[in-house]
């Protein structure tokens, strides 16, 4: 069936650096959804891509959509302390499935 | 890593059954249980929090008494539609935060409900 694969599962940096998450799916997605969650918050979203190869940017984010639509990724440029929390993609093909999430955590 | 195990990733009842919706923590304790359900095109919408051992609070327009949420466990949380109708055909996901882990907050790969 579908699958999400999502890396890295946790990511450690300084702040100031740059941060990477990755998503690749088994098959063509129809969208990919990221999400946001803060520690002892739920899962709040952020944007989504529909088409291939798009790119869309919200401020520091930058989120990608592939020309195959099978994978995604979201940078964030200059990591800031509220960057903190755990970062989630969602594609959808038939159903929704979730990537497994990125971690963050960002060091003063 | 931390896994939360969903079940049954799809089921089709019919209207005026109960479905029961189960997600076990693996790995790890989860300590707080959070259920969404998703429509078509549209974001995540979370549905209630539960706490292991206490009533579950729930969002403003959910009915809690139609879905009944029992996390009487650290492993395990079960929500149940109740007397089902069409229109509660929808995508069902729990999310788990526990502790034994610090694993942080781990998605079950979701629940398709179609009532027929």
């Amino acid at each position: 069936g579908q699958q999400v694969m999502q890396i890295p599962q946790y990511q450690h940096v300084q702040e100031g650096e740059d941060f990477t998450t990755y998503c690749n799916s088994s098959t063509t997605l129809s969208n990919i959804q990221w999400y946001k969650q803060r520690p002892g918050g739920h899962p709040v979203f952020l944007i989504q891509l529909v088409k291939s190869g798009e790119v869309k940017k919200q401020k520091r984010l930058t989120f990608q959509f592939g020309e195959a639509k099978k994978n995604s990724s979201l940078h964030i440029t200059a990591t800031q302390t509220t960057d903190v929390g755990t970062y989630f993609c969602a594609g959808t093909n038939n159903d929704m499935r979730f990537g497994a999430g990125t971690r963050l955590t960002v060091k003063p | 890593g931390a896994v939360v195990s969903q079940h049954p990733s799809w089921v089709i009842c019919k209207s005026g059954t109960s479905v029961k919706i189960e997600c076990r923590s693996l790995d790890f304790q989860a300590t707080t249980m959070f259920w969404y359900r998703q429509f078509p095109k549209q974001s995540l919408m979370l549905m209630a929090t539960s706490n292991e051992g206490s009533k579950a609070t729930y969002e403003q327009g959910v009915e809690k008494d139609k879905f009944l949420i029992n996390h009487a466990s650290l492993t395990l949380s079960t929500l149940t539609v109740t007397s089902a109708h069409p229109e509660d055909s929808s995508f069902y996901i729990c999310s788990a935060y526990g502790t034994g882990g610090a694993y942080g907050y781990t998605f079950g790969s979701g629940t398709r409900l179609t009532v027929v």
